[in-house]
Order: C-alpha cells, then sequence, then structure tokens
C-alpha cells in the first residue's frame, strides 16, 4: 500500500480548473513532485519542489502544498491534460526511500 | 538534451534473471543517481530503488531486499538493473530516471520503458 493517498479518478470541463491532491505524512518534511504520464508512455515531471515547472512545462500547472496535502492545480484545463498524475516524495520511515501515490485518471470533459 | 535510452524488451521464464540497462547522456553522469521505477500492467508506478552514480552507494525497495541489484559503468555512463528468481507478478515496464537529489524528490528524466514479460 502507498504511503501517499490520491484520489483514483477526477474529472473537469474543457477551460475549468482542477486540483489533484496527495495526502501523507512524509509531506510534512518533504516537497511532493508530479509527473503526468499518458497511455503509453513514459512519466513526465510537471511539478518540482516549492512550485516549480521544469522547461517547456504550460504555466497552467501549478503545485502548492499545506501540512500533509500537496496540490496540483491546473488552471485552464486542456484536452491534452487528460492522463494519469502520480505525485511522489519520501517515505515517512526515514530510510530516504521514494513513494509514489496511487495516481488520479484525469479526465477531461 | 538529456537523455536516457534504455535497452530492447526482454521475455523471461519464472525463476530466471533479467538485466536492464540504460545509457545516460547530455549531463555529467556522476553528478546525479538514477531511481529505477517500474509499472505492472494498468498499475501505478512502484519506486524499486536509487543509486548513486558518484559512488556507487544504494538505496533499494524493502519488498526489493535481496532480489536487485543496481550498479553503474562511469566509463560508459551506463546503469544497470538486475532482477533475479524473476515471478509472473515481476511483469511490467521498468524505468530508469535521474535522481532524486539528496534532499529533493523529482525525477526528473525518464528513460523510455523496457517491457519486461515473466512467463512460463
Amino acid at each position: 500500500s502507498s504511503e501517499l493517498t490520491q484520489d483514483p479518478a477526477v474529472s473537469v470541463a474543457l477551460g475549468q480548473t482542477v486540483r489533484i491532491t496527495c495526502q501523507g505524512d512524509s509531506l510534512r518534511s518533504y516537497y511532493a513532485s508530479w509527473y503526468q504520464q499518458k497511455p503509453g508512455q513514459a512519466p513526465v515531471l510537471v511539478i518540482y519542489g516549492k512550485n516549480n515547472r521544469p522547461s517547456g512545462i504550460p504555466d497552467r500547472f501549478s503545485g502548492s502544498s499545506s501540512g500533509n496535502t500537496a496540490s496540483l492545480t491546473i488552471t485552464g484545463a486542456q484536452a491534452e491534460d487528460e492522463a494519469d498524475y502520480y505525485c511522489n516524495s519520501r517515505d515517512s520511515s526515514g530510510n530516504h526511500a521514494v513513494v509514489f501515490g496511487g495516481g488520479t485518471k484525469l479526465t477531461v470533459l | 538534451q538529456v537523455q536516457l535510452v534504455q535497452s530492447g524488451a526482454e521475455v523471461k521464464k519464472p525463476g530466471a534473471s533479467v538485466k536492464v540497462s540504460c545509457k545516460a547522456s547530455g549531463y555529467t553522469f556522476t553528478s546525479y543517481g538514477i531511481s529505477w521505477v517500474r509499472q505492472a500492467p494498468g498499475q501505478g508506478l512502484e519506486w524499486m530503488g536509487w543509486i548513486s552514480a558518484y559512488n556507487g552507494n544504494t538505496n533499494y525497495a524493502q519488498k526489493l531486499q535481496g532480489r536487485v541489484t543496481m550498479t553503474t559503468d562511469t566509463s560508459t555512463s551506463t546503469a544497470y538493473m538486475e532482477l533475479r528468481s524473476l515471478r509472473s507478478d515481476d511483469t511490467a515496464v521498468y524505468y530508469c530516471a535521474r535522481g532524486p537529489l539528496p534532499s529533493g524528490t523529482a525525477l526528473d528524466y525518464w528513460g523510455q520503458g523496457t517491457l519486461v514479460t515473466v512467463s512460463s
């Protein structure tokens, strides 16, 4: 079982704003990173650190964190944003292992 | 540009071993670690472990301890992941990814994935 909890599925109307959340004790100590994965493709890093986007990631993607919850927000969702989204962090046992959330399937209606 | 290029698909019988390679380019190999992540069909991402390309230190996921070995060859900027005593539930796409840095969590570049099928 994952130490990071995500909702299995979320939907958003085209052009609207959606928030995908990730909960876990380790998020009190570490920032989450977020990945987008489309079918048949490798994951792509979209947010890391406090709220950093790698080069080439649209600015409609943003990240935030409060307590044990990290959030990925897509402002003005596009059809191409339909994908699985995963958060990751370190585990809470102190051994520096990496953990992933179970993933959230985002549907853009 | 940073690239991680993995070896091709493998089909193995239960009990066998598999070794997947990940050749890095576009950056100083020894400045970053490499993580290995797998994804079973229709399932989520599972972190398998990490190796420092600087000194070879490793950190393996507890559930794979004793069955997995990660190594690097700095002369060719290549990382390797060997998994032994394969079972049917090891069938998955295996990815290498750069990172994370010691204080972070981000895996910023990923290989294209290698499908490993375990079947009798």
